[in-house]
């Protein structure tokens, strides 16, 4: 296993578009999460998965962002209307099998600039 | 609701000296975990020690231990030996539920 990847790593866009971003967890991993993290802090929870059922939602998740992971497998973060305030790196991190439900394995991210 | 804090947003220490950054956490949670995570430059988050809040002994995993003070909801990180791959910014977080709650981190920097 390669880890959690994250595709692409980095976007660029204009205010408006539409941008989806891809998460491949370790394949042992039943959970999956989102989180988003701003230049200079610490990442902030976004949503996560326990197999296929989304269970909880940040409210930084705003009705432009939309998560899902079909077959509880990847996993797509799409962001509709993108917003300048939307730039940000976009993380993805799975969870389970031997390293157990806490530890948290992180991919490299994915990068978002809003022009 | 769990809260963690980095007081110290940049620190720098000549390599193979001992250095100590700290975390404070607050929850409401019975049983939670705590975790020092080191982000490189490269910025792939990597786990560095965790602690489960129910055991009293402190963790440790090789040049790194952790000083778990529960009552006072402390939870500092020490590095010993420093190195110069040690360079990254290091996040304290917190998990009492499902959530990771992260604080704002300390940039550590390994002068040669």
């Amino acid at each position: 296993d390669t880890g959690v990847s994250q595709d692409p790593r980095h976007k660029i866009t204009k205010r408006g578009q539409n941008v989806t971003f891809r998460c491949d967890p370790i394949s042992e991993h039943n959970r999956l999460y989102w989180y988003r993290q701003t230049l200079g802090q610490g990442p902030e929870f976004l949503t996560y998965f326990q197999n296929e059922a989304q269970l909880e939602k940040s409210r930084l998740l705003s009705d432009r962002f939309s998560a899902e992971r079909p077959k509880g497998s990847f996993s797509t973060l799409e962001i509709q209307r993108t917003e300048q305030g939307d730039s940000a790196m976009y993380l993805c991190a799975s969870s389970g099998g031997t390293s157990g439900a806490n530890v948290l394995t992180f991919g490299a991210g994915s990068r978002l600039t809003v022009l | 609701a769990q809260t963690v804090t980095q007081s110290q947003p940049e620190m720098s220490v000549q390599e193979a000296e001992t250095v100590t950054l700290s975390c404070t956490y607050d929850t409401s949670e019975s049983n939670y975990y705590l975790f020092w995570y080191k982000q490189p430059p490269s910025r792939q988050m990597i786990l560095v020690i965790r602690q489960e809040a129910y055991k009293q002994q402190n963790a440790t995993e090789n040049r790194f231990s952790v000083n778990f003070q529960k009552a006072a909801k402390s939870f500092s990180l020490k590095i010993s030996d420093s190195q110069l791959g040690d360079t990254a910014m290091y996040f304290c977080a917190s998990r009492g539920n499902e959530k990771l709650t992260f604080g704002t981190g300390t940039r550590l920097t390994i002068i040669p």
